[in-house]
């Protein structure tokens, strides 16, 4: 079964702390994906990645920051956490299948980050 | 402003009950993606639909694409408690754009 993993599934953190978010995904995707969720702002892209080494900015980018060294893994990376970053964390990824044809996304179970 | 708007924002029914939700695109469609999500956990896909007129059945949920509408439907019949969570529309509204963009999201309640 394909899989999309998210290292914590629960995370609670100071205010000030650096705070990585991993992510590793077994299929082999080019595209990975790292959302925020909040309540009545729905899924809101922070960044996204194409390639090992490549990244480039969602929507609400600062505060943030990326890692892909390796294709099956992506980090999130909270340089100094602040307590409106508390959220639920969501990471995907998605590959072109065979004719161009694009099958969504494979989402993973979530990190849900209080900072305190 | 949104391109995905995703109507009703939430909504309660009784057990048995049928119900539709509509997921509307201010752009054109170039592919559209149905997801789940029970409380606290990740999305998980439903259907996918590519083209105009096209419509995916799997158990009790029947999605639908009108292109020219650029609107989507989710049809629950017969609805069960298992059906509830948050159902949230993606995507992609830009040719040959491998980034999905999404809806708030409709969280449905069922009633036993």
């Amino acid at each position: 079964d394909v899989k999309v993993t998210q290292s914590s599934r629960y995370l609670v953190k100071r205010t000030g702390e650096k705070v990585f978010l991993e992510c590793v995904q077994d299929m082999d995707h080019e595209n990975m994906f790292w959302y925020r969720q909040d309540p009545g702002l729905g899924l809101r892209l922070i960044y996204f990645s194409y390639d090992v080494k490549m990244k480039e900015k969602g929507d609400i980018p600062e505060g943030y920051s990326v890692s892909r060294e390796k294709k099956e893994r992506f980090s999130l990376i909270l340089e100094s956490a602040s307590t409106n970053q508390t959220s639920m964390y969501l990471c995907a990824s998605s590959s072109i299948g065979q004719g161009g044809f694009f099958y969504g996304y494979t989402f993973g179970s979530g990190t849900r980050l209080t900072v305190v | 402003s949104q391109e995905l708007e995703q109507s009703p924002q939430s909504l309660i029914v009784q057990e048995g009950k049928n119900l539709t939700i509509n997921c509307t695109s201010s752009k054109t469609l170039y592919g559209l993606y149905w997801y789940k999500q029970k409380y606290g956990e990740g999305l998980i896909f439903l259907m996918m639909l590519q083209k105009g007129g096209e419509e995916k059945s799997h158990e009790k949920i029947t999605a639908k694409l009108d292109e020219k509408k650029q609107q989507s439907s989710l049809h629950i019949t017969a609805s069960q408690p298992s059906h509830a969570g948050i159902y949230l529309c993606g995507a992609l509204t830009q040719g040959g754009s491998e980034k999905l963009v999404f809806g708030k999201g409709m969280k449905l309640t069922v009633n036993p």
